[in-house]
């Protein structure tokens, strides 16, 4: 049973539009969330994250927004840069925890 | 910057072959962590590691074992690979003991026929 879901597989964009990535978790004591971004035949990146006592943080083009009532949180991408396309990865981390626990993947389709 | 390096990016492996993945970071942080990823099913946690010596199962062990002799250097091993043992496998580092980001190495794709 998957801890957290993403549950779109896949999501295209027009350039320059937003581009809204969803995940879900059922764990209500996971506390740090973090947002990775995977190009083919590499490492995931980290882009941004969020703890539990905050509800949003901004870094440039992307926002992380955190629903705790909900077990929500999504990823707000603007504008969208062709750039951009990219598989799309969700963790969670538990207080103190020394692993993360990753959703399966959104990929991010940015059309010129 | 952080720079984590896998010894490999693409291996192939004969079934029944004993395999090495080794995994280097530079910054000296606590936690290292192998990661297998396969489509769908996003990035399973193999193994990690918070200190010299000390390991910890994560959701896969199945069929692993892992070596951390050094503080940089976290090594994967497959006993006997199998074909269902093909996939990414990524190491990361994190520098511990509160929730920070973790830095991930390139990845190694590995196919076992």
């Amino acid at each position: 049973d998957q801890q957290v879901k993403q549950n779109s597989p896949s999501l295209s964009v027009q350039e320059g539009r937003i581009s809204i990535l969803n995940c879900d978790y059922t764990n209500s004591m996971f506390d740090y969330f973090l947002w990775y971004k995977k190009y083919p035949a590499e490492g995931p990146t980290f882009l941004i994250s969020i703890s539990s006592i905050k509800d949003k943080n901004e870094d440039g083009r992307f926002t992380v927004f955190l629903n705790k009532s909900a077990k929500h949180l999504s990823l707000h991408i603007v504008p969208s840069q062709p750039g951009d396309s990219a598989v799309y990865f969700c963790a969670a981390s538990l207080p103190y925890g020394q692993n993360f626990v990753f959703g399966p993947g959104t990929r991010l389709s940015v059309l010129p | 910057d952080v720079k984590v390096t896998q010894s490999s990016r693409y291996l192939v492996k004969r079934t029944g072959e004993k395999v090495f993945l080794e995994c280097v970071q530079d910054m000296d942080h606590e936690n290292m962590f192998w990661y297998r990823q396969d489509p769908g099913l996003g990035l399973r946690l193999i193994y990690f590691s918070y200190d010299v010596k000390m390991k910890e199962k994560g959701d896969i062990p199945e069929g692993y074992s892992v070596s951390r002799e050094k503080k940089e250097r976290f090594s994967l091993i497959l006993e006997s690979a199998s074909t269902n043992q093909t996939s990414m496998y990524l190491c990361a580092c994190e520098q511990g003991p509160m929730n920070t980001e973790a830095f991930f190495g390139q990845g190694t794709r590995l196919t076992v026929v």
